[in-house]
C-alpha cells in the first residue's frame, strides 16, 4: 500500500533557526496537507497544497507540493517555544476514494 | 467553534466490554474518517466513509466496526476491547475526496 516517508523524526534547535522537514511516497499524490499535533489533542491543518509546484505560505509557515507529486516540504522560519509540538504530512490520491495517510512525523523541540 | 466534536475526550472500559465512541460534525462534509493512533506513533486509519459508502482498511481488526445513520454523526465501536486497543482515536472529516481534512480533540480510550 502507499506509504509516507517522513523525515527527520527529530528535531532539536535554538529558538530563532529555521526548520526544514520533507515527505517523500514512491506513489503520485494529489493532496498535501501539513499538520501539528500537540501532545493529548488531534492534529490541526496548518497548510493545504493541492497543485504540483505550488508553494504556499501561512504566517511563518511555508510548504510546497512537489513537481512529481511524490514529495512535499514544511520549512518553519524564525522558530520560537510554541512550535513544539509532532509535526505530521499526510496525502491524498484521487483513486483512494478520499483516504488520508500519514507520515511518521516529526518532532520539533525548541530551546528558549 | 467546534466543528468536528468527539465525545467523550476520555473513556475507560473493561476488558472485554463493548465500547462506543461518537463523532458529530457541524460542517456537512461527504467525508467521516475513524484513525487509530498510540503513543509516539501516527495516526493510522482504520476506515472512512464517503457519504454512506464504507471503506474499510484491509488491515483493521473485524473486532472494530463502524456505523454513520446520517451525514452529520459517525460512530465507532469495539466490540471486544483488549489490552492492545488503549489508544487515541481520532475522527475527521473531508469536504469532498481531495479536500483537506478536520479533525477532533480525540478521544482517550484506556481499557482495564
Amino acid at each position: 500500500g502507499q506509504q509516507l516517508n517522513q523525515s527527520p523524526q527529530s528535531m532539536f534547535i535554538q529558538e530563532g533557526e529555521d526548520v526544514s522537514m520533507n515527505c517523500t511516497s514512491s506513489s503520485i499524490f494529489n493532496t498535501w496537507l501539513w499538520y501539528k499535533q500537540d501532545p493529548g489533542e488531534g492534529p490541526v491543518l496548518l497548510i493545504a497544497l493541492y497543485k504540483a509546484g505550488e508553494l504556499t505560505s501561512n504566517g511563518r509557515l511555508t510548504a510546497q507540493f512537489g513537481i512529481t507529486r511524490k514529495d512535499s516540504f514544511l520549512n518553519i522560519s524564525a522558530s520560537i517555544p510554541s512550535d513544539v509540538g509532532i509535526y505530521f504530512c499526510a496525502g491524498k490520491s484521487y483513486n483512494q476514494g478520499g483516504k488520508l495517510i500519514f507520515g511518521q512525523g516529526t518532532e520539533l523541540s525548541v530551546k528558549p | 467553534d467546534a466543528m468536528v466534536i468527539q465525545n467523550p475526550r476520555y473513556q475507560v472500559t473493561q476488558f472485554g466490554k463493548p465500547v462506543t465512541l461518537s463523532c458529530s460534525q457541524t460542517l456537512n462534509h461527504n467525508v467521516m474518517y475513524w484513525y487509530q493512533q498510540k503513543s509516539s506513533q501516527a495516526p493510522k486509519l482504520l476506515f472512512h466513509y464517503y457519504d454512506k459508502d464504507f471503506n474499510n482498511e484491509a488491515d483493521t481488526p473485524d473486532n472494530f466496526q463502524s456505523r454513520r445513520p446520517n451525514t452529520s454523526f459517525c460512530f465507532l465501536d469495539i466490540r471486544s476491547p483488549g489490552l492492545g486497543d488503549a489508544a487515541m482515536y481520532l475522527c475527521a472529516t473531508s469536504r469532498e475526496t481531495a479536500y483537506e481534512a478536520f479533525f477532533g480533540q480525540g478521544t482517550r480510550l484506556t481499557v482495564v
